[in-house]
This record gives structure tokens, C-alpha cells and sequence, in this order.
């Protein structure tokens, strides 16, 4: 069975500081990993994902993330955080072997302070 | 404007009566799929949908139907709602299950209640 570990229930950073979010996780097969972004009262937005290629993915609003395959680890992260980036964050896998089921964690609730 | 509906956005109802969560998307997406959100559980999917007439579970499919007659709609059907249905749903959409280089498109949710 697949799933996704959010270690952190809460990330707190003052703006302009470096941010990291953390997400691993476990599939039999290889990987398909996403980062969301869900803002109070709205559906999820997509950052960004991960399905083969380059470990580094670059995505939507300077967030980047880099895929570990020896760690399982596919952790968000930007260099510069900003009050606006403050949300929920939810990291999600499917696998390649059946990628219509997919499988998101707990969330990370991000507060960035001015 | 490309999107994913759905209706009602709030819903309120008694347990037993059968009630319909409608999802449609205007993008041609072929994969559809259901979550549901509840505090501390993140998202958990119910049921997705590769393409029409062709549907499968998620992790938490019991007391949920769904139906793909057409491409655009994915209807969730409770047939008989229970309060531990009470919950905010999400209808997602991509143009293939890898998400495509957009990603999934996520509906508004519909937060139901059951009494």
C-alpha cells in the first residue's frame, strides 16, 4: 500500500527566510509525487511534480522541490518566504503502476510572519 | 473559463435520504476523481475515474456510488448518507491520471452535513 508521512502539522517562518515543508513517502513501484496548496475556504491549487526526469522541479509562485530516491523523501522548499505564502500544504503519490490512485498527507500548515 | 463545478457548495441533510454531489469539468480531462477532507486526515480519495464507463475505488469508497456516462460529469451518489459522511468534498480533474503538466484542477468543495 502507498502512502505519504507530513511530519510536521505546523512550519512556522518569518518572511524572507528560506522554508522547507517535508514529505516522504512509500510505493511499490516508482513514483508520482505532487505538492498542493489549499488557501481558507478554497479548493487545492497545484505547485508543482514530479514524474520522472530532473530531481529538481521548479513550480508555481518560486517553489521548488527535489525528489530523493534513496530517502523517499520529496520535501518543498523556497528561498524566500513571503506572508502570502502562508496555507496549507499537502504533499500526494500515486505510482506509476496505477497512477489513478493517489494518496495525500495529513497537510502542513505553513505561517510565514511579516 | 476552464473549470471544475461543483453543486451544491454547502448541503445539509438528513441521514437516509439519497443525495447527489454533481462535478462537471469544461476542459476534456479524462481523469476525474472524488476526495473527501476532514481535519487532521488530509485528503483521502473515494473514487476516480480514468475515462467514461470506466471507475474504480479509492481508499475510503464505502457508502459512495459514482457514475462516468460522459466525459464532463462525475456525479458522487450517497445512497444512504450516515453522519460520519459529514465532511468537505472535492472533485479533482486532469487531462491524463499523471496530472499533466498542469496538475490537477480541484473544484470549490462541497461541505455536507449530515444530521
Amino acid at each position: 500500500a502507498q502512502s505519504v508521512a507530513q511530519p510536521e502539522d505546523q512550519v512556522n517562518v518569518a518572511e524572507g527566510n528560506p522554508l522547507t515543508v517535508k514529505c516522504t513517502y512509500s510505493v511499490s513501484g516508482n513514483p508520482y509525487l505532487f505538492w498542493y496548496v489549499q488557501y481558507p475556504n478554497r479548493g487545492l491549487q497545484f505547485l508543482l511534480k514530479y514524474i520522472t526526469g530532473d530531481n529538481l522541479v521548479k513550480g508555481s509562485y518560486g517553489f521548488e522541490a527535489e525528489f530523493n530516491k534513496s530517502q523517499t523523501s520529496f520535501h518543498l522548499k523556497k528561498p524566500s518566504a513571503l506572508v502570502s505564502d502562508s496555507a496549507l500544504y499537502f504533499c500526494a503519490v500515486s505510482e506509476n503502476t496505477n497512477a489513478g490512485k493517489s494518496t495525500f498527507g495529513d497537510g502542513t500548515t505553513l505561517t510565514v510572519k511579516p | 473559463e476552464a473549470q471544475v463545478t461543483q453543486n451544491p457548495r454547502y448541503l445539509i441533510t438528513v441521514t437516509g435520504k439519497k443525495l447527489t454531489v454533481t462535478c462537471s469539468q469544461n476542459m476534456n480531462h479524462e481523469y476525474m476523481s472524488w476526495y473527501r477532507q476532514d481535519p487532521g486526515l488530509g485528503l483521502r480519495q473515494i473514487y476516480y475515474s480514468m475515462n467514461v464507463e470506466v471507475t474504480d475505488k479509492g481508499d475510503v469508497p464505502e457508502g459512495y456510488k459514482v457514475s462516468r456516462k460522459e466525459k464532463r460529469n462525475f456525479p458522487l451518489i450517497l445512497e444512504s448518507p450516515s453522519p460520519n459522511q459529514t465532511s468537505l468534498y472535492f472533485c479533482a480533474s486532469s487531462l491524463s491520471n499523471t496530472g499533466s503538466s498542469r496538475g490537477y484542477t480541484f473544484g470549490s468543495g462541497t461541505r455536507l452535513t449530515v444530521v
